[in-house]
């Protein structure tokens, strides 16, 4: 069981927008920035979206991050069929004292 | 730039101590701000949070593996091992480190990873 929540799956087709949330409380995602890492089967995660909302050099600005209290946000826009991958949303928890990551969420473009 | 790489052994035997290796380079254990977390993905499961240590030390663990791990750093070699000690065959997972942005308030993430490394725990 995850400290952060997130959906399983989503899907869309492709050139469409899809978004993917993360769920946690006051002591993580209410208190703490988030980050998003988009996972390819047999690779690493790679980091997508840090401070909520800032992206690294070379990630397409299509990926974009917002946070609303303790739930955060993934945003995809003009989906590619090389989207799909799994993505993640992660933090620090201040109460538990450890980093905490989503369950993870299958991305699918249909 | 920025790299990271795991060693260590591919299969251990339950009850057996882990020990791996992530060496870094491009970037120093002693930067302020940076430090080297692990974090390991069994097979077809989600990420998973192991430990951390800072540019000042300060380490912290997974409140239920807290027992099992330790996390210590070598500067001068570039290194930063955790052990993780009696293996079960649930350990198997791959292990990654990463470079952990931290250092002011409410900043936390993993900007750097490393490829990482398949452990097999059995017998």
């Amino acid at each position: 069981q995850s400290v952060l929540t997130q959906p399983p799956s989503v899907s869309a087709a492709p050139g469409q927008k899809v978004t993917i949330s993360c769920s946690g409380s006051r002591s993580n995602i209410g208190n703490n920035y988030v980050s998003w890492y988009q996972q390819f089967p047999r690779t690493a995660p790679k980091l997508l979206i840090y401070e909520n909302n800032k992206r690294p050099s070379g990630i397409p600005d299509r990926f974009s991050g917002s946070k609303s209290g303790t739930s955060a946000t993934l945003g995809i826009t003009g989906l590619q069929t090389g989207d799909e991958a799994d993505y993640y949303c992660g933090t620090w928890d201040n109460s538990l004292s450890v980093g905490v990551f989503g369950g993870g969420t299958k991305l699918t473009v249909l | 730039q920025v790299t990271l790489k795991e060693s260590g052994p591919v299969l251990v035997e339950p009850t057996e101590t882990l020990t791996l290796t992530c060496t870094v380079s491009g970037f120093s254990l002693s930067s302020a701000g940076m430090g080297v977390s692990w974090i390991r993905q069994p097979p077809g499961k989600a990420l998973e949070w192991l430990a951390h240590i800072f540019w000042n030390d300060e380490e912290s663990f997974s409140t239920s593996l807290k027992s099992r791990l330790t996390i210590s750093r070598d500067t001068s070699k570039s290194q930063v091992v955790l052990t993780m000690a009696n293996m079960d065959p649930v350990d198997t997972a791959t292990y990654y480190c990463a470079r952990l942005v931290g250092g002011r308030s409410g900043l936390y993430y993993f900007d750097y990873w490393g490829q990482g490394t398949l452990v097999t725990v059995s017998s």
